[in-house]
């Protein structure tokens, strides 16, 4: 079964700072893998997402996510962090087919002026 | 062009009460999706819709909850009864089809609380 594991679940950046958030996926198909964004009261929303072309992958807001097959990861990372980045952010999986998307439990981004 | 919409936004009830969630998606997206997000936790999926047709409800615990697309439109999520474990944030999202690689567009949720 496909699974996503997000390591940490709060992360505290300054603001200026390098924002690096972890996701670890199991599938025993090649995956597509996305990040969601979800700001508070609002819905999810997607930032980018991997779908077997380029292994890096760049999303809205200056984010990025590489693909490494080799150690299972999909890694969300953007160089310099800003006070408006503050939100949950959600690793998900989803195999060819029809299965369902399947998210990380998600870490909550906060950034220090 | 208009985002998926829920409503009610926030829910209070008892144990034992039925409570009912409405969603609109995104004009012309075949696919509807309702997920469950507990504090804490990532959005599980409860069904899956294609059209009017159910694609996936694995998940949904048919013993208390039901949904419905009758017209492969809007959709209604059910809960009866309610139990204090139901409290939660349900989710609705719509896509263009079933396409994996597809991006979901999510509604703004409701909020569920069971006393």
């Amino acid at each position: 079964a496909q699974s996503v594991t997000q390591l940490g679940s709060h992360v505290s950046v300054s603001e200026g700072a390098l924002v690096l958030l972890r996701c670890n996926y199991s599938s025993s198909v090649p995956p597509y893998l996305f990040w969601y964004v979800q700001y508070p009261n609002q819905g999810l929303q997607l930032l980018l997402k991997y779908t077997s072309a380029a292994t890096l992958v760049k999303g809205i807001n200056g984010f990025e996510a590489e693909f490494k097959k080799s150690e299972t990861s999909f890694h969300l990372t953007k160089p310099s962090a800003h006070m408006s980045d503050a939100a949950e952010y959600f690793c998900a999986v989803r195999n060819s087919g029809n299965t369902p998307l399947v998210f990380g439990k998600g870490t909550r981004l906060s950034v220090i002026a | 062009e208009a985002g998926v919409a829920q409503s009610p936004r926030y829910k209070i009830i008892e144990k034992r009460q039925s409570v009912a969630f409405w969603c609109n998606p995104i004009s012309g997206h075949a696919t509807l999706y309702w997920y469950q997000q507990i504090l804490g936790q990532g959005p599980k999926l409860l069904i899956q819709f294609q059209n009017n047709g159910v694609v996936d409800d694995s998940q949904l615990p048919k013993d208390r909850f039901s949904a419905e697309r009758l017209k492969g439109v809007d959709s209604t999520l059910k809960i009866q009864p309610a139990k204090l474990e139901d409290s939660a944030v349900y989710l609705c999202a719509s896509s263009l089809g079933l396409a994996f690689t597809g991006e979901l567009f999510f509604g703004e949720g409701s909020r569920l609380t069971v006393l």
